[in-house]
C-alpha cells in the first residue's frame, strides 16, 4: 500500500529552468515531509524538509511547497543545473517510519 | 551534517553463504537505526527498525531469520543475510536517527551485494 504517491516518474528540464515535483499522501498523522536526492549508486540525502505548521520552505534553490488541506507537497528547483540530474524522492513520518514515494528521475539538459 | 558510514561498500558472494553489512554513525549516537533495501530504479523499502540495545522490529514480509539485525551499541549497526540466494541481490542502505524526538533521518552510502 503506497502511502505517498509522487510524480511524474521521471522529467526533463532544460538548464536554468525550474523542476517541479509532486507528492500526495492520506495519512493525516504524517508531521514530517522531507525530499531526499540520491545520485546512481549512493545512498540518499537529505535535501529540504518541512512541518504541516508553515506552506513554504526555501533553501537556496530548493523549495518546498506545503498545501495541508489537499495533502499535496511539491519541490521546486529554481535555475535547474546538469548537476541536479538524479532521482528525487518525497517522505513522509508521523509515529512510524519515513515512507519514500517511488521517485521521480531528473534529467537536466544543457 | 551528521556521517553515517557502511561497510563494505559492495559484495559478492556465493549462493548459501553469509554476508554482514555494517551501518555506523561515525559523530553522534544513533538510538534508532533502519535497515532499506533498493531495487534498481526503485524506490526505498523498509526492512526494519532497530533501538540500541532490544529487538528489531521486522516489516511485514522480511524474514527475520534470513535478515538478522544486531544494533548492539548506539553508533553501530549490522545486517546480516543469511544463506544468501541471487534473489537477495539488491542493494541496502542504513538510516540513523539520533534520538526518537528528532525528525532527521541520515543515510549510508549503501552496500550492493550480489549473490552468485
Amino acid at each position: 500500500q503506497q502511502q505517498v504517491k509522487q510524480s511524474p516518474q521521471s522529467l526533463i528540464v532544460q538548464k536554468g529552468g525550474i523542476s517541479i515535483i509532486n507528492c500526495a499522501y492520506e495519512n493525516t498523522a504524517f508531521d514530517y515531509f522531507p525530499w531526499y536526492q540520491q545520485f546512481p549508486g549512493k545512498g540518499p540525502a537529505l535535501l529540504i524538509a518541512i512541518r504541516p505548521d508553515v506552506s513554504e520552505k526555501k533553501e537556496g534553490r530548493f523549495t518546498i511547497s506545503f498545501n495541508k488541506s489537499a495533502k499535496q507537497f511539491s519541490l521546486h528547483i529554481m535555475d535547474s543545473q546538469p548537476g541536479d540530474s538524479a532521482t528525487y524522492f518525497c517522505a513522509a513520518r508521523g509515529s512510524t517510519p519515513l515512507v519514500f514515494g517511488k521517485g521521480t528521475r531528473l534529467s537536466v539538459i544543457a | 551534517g551528521a556521517v553515517v558510514s557502511q561497510h563494505p561498500s559492495w559484495v559478492i558472494c556465493k549462493s548459501g553463504t553469509s554476508v554482514k553489512i555494517e551501518c555506523r554513525s561515525l559523530d553522534f549516537q544513533a538510538t534508532t537505526m533502519f535497515w532499506y533495501r533498493q531495487f534498481p530504479k526503485q524506490s526505498l523499502m523498509l526492512m526494519a527498525t532497530s533501538n540500541e540495545g532490544s529487538k528489531a522490529t521486522y516489516e511485514q514480509g522480511v524474514e527475520k531469520d534470513k535478515f538478522l539485525i544486531n544494533h548492539a551499541s548506539l553508533t553501530l549497526s549490522t545486517l546480516t543475510v543469511t544463506s544468501a540466494h541471487p534473489e537477495d541481490s539488491s542493494f541496502y542502505i542504513c538510516s540513523a536517527r539520533y534520538s526518537r524526538s528528532t525528525d532527521t533521518q541520515y543515510f549510508g552510502p549503501g552496500t550492493r551485494l550480489t549473490v552468485l
